[in-house]
């Protein structure tokens, strides 16, 4: 069965350092996202892609982060300046379609820590 | 305010137990409901999910839900629980036009003790 892939599982960084979140979405899905969660807390969305444009986010996603799909198959999720409260477990989905019958496909997951 | 509430955080129980895991939502317009299971180290996965029609939704691995609208509420079930359903337990929601971002619950820790 096809599935979501993430790298790395698990990236420790600097606080001020740049970090790139990388996903490998299902190859025929039209729909991207990135959630995340914040150790014990709920998981939360910040985005949603389609026809390389952002079609929501959420106020967490400010402008020190961004999106690309830089070709046929990876979704990053950029970080420009991390900060210690971005330390998180960083979740990629993907689906074909939006709402209806269509549900989202998760991946395993990035474990951001920054110190 | 869009929300969903898990009211356990953490249940523990014994092999063969019944499980009931609660999940009310707070969502203005018609929704979507999901159950995601997130094994230790693996990726949330979907154990069933409710877009219309009978309000009773079978999923994978024996779990049950049953959407009751009155009450806002999707509760899972399982009447006899294994040592592996040790998991924790996600209830989200999406709305069915104009946002189709999932809203997640706290989520619920489940030990099952063999």
């Amino acid at each position: 069965e096809p599935e979501v892939t993430q790298t790395p599982s698990h990236q420790v960084t600097q606080m001020g350092q740049e970090v790139i979140l990388r996903c490998v979405p299902i190859s025929n899905h039209l729909y991207f996202y990135w959630y995340r969660q914040i150790l014990g807390q709920k998981v939360e969305f910040l985005v949603s892609f389609y026809n390389n444009e952002i079609s929501e986010k959420s106020e967490i996603f400010d402008d020190q982060f961004s999106v690309e799909r830089p070709d046929g198959s990876n979704f990053t999720l950029k970080i420009r300046s991390t900060k210690l409260e971005d330390s998180a477990m960083y979740f990629c989905a993907s689906s074909w379609g939006t709402g209806g019958a269509y549900e989202q496909y998760f991946g395993p997951g990035t474990r951001l820590t920054v110190t | 305010a869009q929300s969903v509430s898990q009211h356990n955080h953490h249940v523990i129980l014994s092999e063969a137990a019944s499980l009931e895991l609660g999940c009310n939502y707070s969502y203005g317009g018609t929704v979507n409901l999901f159950w995601y299971v997130q094994y230790p180290g693996q990726h949330l996965q979907l154990l069933l999910k409710y877009f219309s029609g009978d309000p009773l939704v079978k999923g994978i691995k024996g779990f049950e839900a049953e959407f009751i609208k009155s009450k806002f509420s999707f509760n899972l079930r399982k009447p006899s629980v294994q040592w592996s359903d040790t998991a924790e337990y996600f209830c989200a929601v999406r709305g069915t036009s104009g946002t189709y971002k999932y809203i997640f619950g706290t989520g619920t820790r489940l030990k099952v003790l063999a």
